[in-house]
């Protein structure tokens, strides 16, 4: 993989359902695997930073695991409620960290009620 | 702390024109970097800086520069407007010696279209 991959690219889901969501990356020279949460009109915000292969990081309903052997990382929310509608942006960290974030495209999740 | 400030927030260029976009930020971030954000797209990384007076290029600077004099600015400038230029321009910037993750904080981006 050379780039970073989000799928799917959309998702509708059930206020209460769970659900979840990839994102994969190259695995060489990796540094870091940053999760964002991006709302209509607002800025993107850090959800997660992941650094080590097996890392599982919790806030509230969503959660996180990566795989820095394979390349992937999940995202998963559990009981969606309407205001975890956003778009998720993973983004890859190379080498020293300097360079900037490789970004996904993203996955626009819209929660029904 | 007002964090990452965008000026101005929306803006309309003719073809050719030139414009500076300001990025402030008041947390004492090392790191500052420049994204453009198109439809399909997803954030990509234009230029960026490690400090003040240093500048490298991204994945896209072609038709950009940028400058960093002082360490909480980070200014992009368009010398030569063009269409495809018509984007959203969001900032960002990392403090990476307490938090050696990078986490990236982003202003509240800048609407640009060249007509």
């Amino acid at each position: 993989i050379l780039n970073v991959e989000q799928s799917p690219q959309s998702l509708h889901v059930q206020e209460g359902d769970s659900t979840n969501f990839t994102c994969s990356f190259p695995s060489s020279n990796f540094y870091a695997l940053h999760w964002y949460r991006w709302e209509t009109a607002k800025s993107p915000e850090a959800l997660f930073v992941m650094t080590l292969n097996g890392d599982e990081k919790k806030k509230g309903r969503i959660s996180a695991t990566l795989n820095t052997k394979e390349g992937y990382s999940y995202l998963y929310i559990k009981g969606s409620q309407p205001e975890d509608s956003a778009t998720y942006l993973c983004a890859s960290l190379k080498g020293g960290g300097a360079d900037g974030l490789t970004f996904g495209k993203g996955t626009h999740l819209i929660i029904q009620p | 702390n007002a964090g990452v400030t965008q000026t101005p927030k929306f803006r309309v260029l003719k073809t050719g024109q030139s414009m500076t976009l300001l990025c402030a930020q008041d947390m004492n971030h090392e790191y500052m970097y420049w994204y453009r954000q198109d439809p399909g797209m997803g954030l990509r990384l234009i230029h960026y800086s490690v400090g003040e007076g240093t500048t490298a290029k991204g994945e896209v600077p072609d038709g950009y520069n940028v400058s960093r004099l002082k360490k909480q600015n980070f200014l992009l400038g368009l010398e030569s407007a063009a269409p495809s230029q018509t984007s959203v321009y969001f900032c960002a910037s990392s403090y990476p010696w307490e938090r050696p993750t990078y986490e990236q904080y982003f202003g509240p981006g800048t609407r640009l279209t060249v007509t």
